[in-house]
């Protein structure tokens, strides 16, 4: 079985450009998480869907960040404009969405952005 | 919120069992413990979780104390694939589905 899909795997793009990612979860699984892992840091959650619907978004940036989830399946991460400071990986991970308190989150590998 | 502390690096033989120990003197009486780990270029992956049990799965070993306070991942046989970093995270309530990374340990594996 195919785990999470998330492209690209890497991004350089110049400050005040836009930049989007990609995820592809699992199949099946109904809650997609979206993190940003600076380096040396554990992620960070951005922001959390079950379904089509953002159930987390307090940690996400809402000046600059912007995500959708269309169909409740695969999963959008914009920035616009993009600062230097958002240099990191970002991660994409999904998990069934039954289990509160023991559920298991499945990584994809991550988008490593870099930003000059 | 429940926090964890972990050490920051750690070493250990090729082929030797690892303990890598977890300290979360705060925890509630509904929160899981979950074990995650890192590879170099990889998102983290899960490798066991559990709430008052000792817990035993084909990658590792769970131990967690009899008053919760702290728990122990065992990796039986280290290789040097184990090297990675590895996260001691407390789910917030049965409720919750929030894993908050902390740092983790670092694992360095000696051929």
């Amino acid at each position: 079985e195919a785990g999470v899909v998330q492209s690209p795997r890497y991004k350089i793009i110049e400050k005040k450009q836009p930049v989007a990612f990609w995820c592809n979860p699992i199949s099946g699984h109904n809650t997609l998480y979206w993190y940003l892992q600076n380096l040396g840091q554990g992620p960070e959650l951005l922001i959390r869907y079950e379904n089509e619907e953002a159930v987390d978004d307090s940690q996400l940036p809402k000046d600059r960040f912007s995500a959708e989830r269309l169909k409740g399946v695969d999963s959008t991460l914009k920035i616009q404009p993009a600062e230097l400071g958002d240099s990191a990986v970002y991660l994409c991970a999904s998990s069934l969405g039954a289990g509160k308190g023991q559920e298991t989150q499945y990584f994809g590998p991550g988008t490593r952005l870099l930003v000059l | 919120d429940a926090k964890t502390t972990q050490p920051n690096s750690m070493e250990s033989n090729e082929e030797e069992p690892v303990h890598l120990p977890c300290n979360h003197s705060t925890i509630s009486g509904t929160d899981y413990i979950h074990w995650y780990r890192q590879l170099p270029s990889q998102g983290p992956e899960y490798v066991i979780h559990g709430l008052t049990s000792n817990v035993n799965n084909r990658m590792a070993s769970l131990a967690i104390a009899e008053d919760r306070k702290s728990s122990t991942l065992i990796l039986h046989r280290a290789t040097l694939r184990d090297a990675a970093v590895y996260y001691c995270i407390l789910s917030y309530g049965a409720g919750s589905y929030q894993l908050t990374f902390g740092k983790g340990t670092k694992l360095s594996v000696i051929p």
